[in-house]
């Protein structure tokens, strides 16, 4: 199984909204990652967990909150978040190499349409 | 810092060889990566090559890297209506990983 499974893969929610963006790999990968992608451009990291601790948050705004809850699962829960965070979020997996991250494996994204 | 850079079109006709070029700053990169993005999917990687090498060749891709230049490019011979999509060029700075840099990506688009 070398497929990284996102859920959902639309969604639209309000200013005042809570949601959760979901993320599932089965390759043993011990490192995940949240990207931002807007049109056009190339993926923005956001936030990295390895061993299922965060290791490096890209200065996201409080409104995006990462959980880990083990080894195979990756959240991205949303609050109040702004028309501006409208944007395909792609989840990714990597092996934790020590000192570089190789190959990243990208689930198909959430597209996220705030209004 | 660490920049990536890369042509933002190509367009060829359906038969014909495309060649995107790319180039990057980081030199202690070991690892340069080639990704594809269709419409409405996430990243795909296609090929990749260690530092230590002028070239890869897979099947149709091949891949050359002049190291003194920082410059990548990705060839794809006999490219097919398939192959339109987004590439992206990636690399892989040694700053203990997980930061891969991407450059902004080449619009390939097959005319038939």
């Amino acid at each position: 199984d070398t497929e990284v499974t996102q859920t959902p893969k639309h969604l639209v929610m309000g200013m005042t909204n809570k949601k959760s963006l979901k993320c599932e790999q089965h390759m043993g990968h011990r490192a995940m990652y949240w990207y931002k992608q807007k049109a056009k451009k190339p993926p923005e990291l956001m936030f990295v967990y390895s061993y299922e601790k965060l290791s490096i948050n890209e200065s996201v705004p409080s409104r995006f909150s990462p959980e880990c809850p083990n080894s195979s699962l990756l959240n991205l829960h949303l609050h109040a978040l702004q028309p501006e965070d409208s944007a395909l979020y792609l989840c990714a997996s990597s092996q934790d190499t020590s000192g570089y991250t190789g190959e990243l494996f990208f689930g198909e994204g959430s597209r996220l349409t705030v209004l | 810092g660490e920049d990536v850079e890369q042509s933002l079109f190509l367009s060829v006709r359906e038969g014909d060889s495309s060649v995107i070029n790319c180039t990057y700053t980081d030199s202690s990169s070991t690892y340069l990566y080639w990704y594809k993005q269709e419409p409405g999917a996430g990243l795909q990687l296609l090929t990749y090559i260690f530092s230590n090498m002028d070239m890869k060749q897979d099947q149709r891709l091949t891949v050359l890297l002049n190291k003194k230049d920082k410059h990548l490019s990705l060839r794809i011979a006999d490219t097919q209506t398939g192959d339109s999509a987004i590439y992206f060029c990636a690399e892989d700075p040694n700053t203990g990983g997980f930061k891969t840099i991407f450059g902004a990506g080449t619009r390939l688009f097959v005319k038939a």
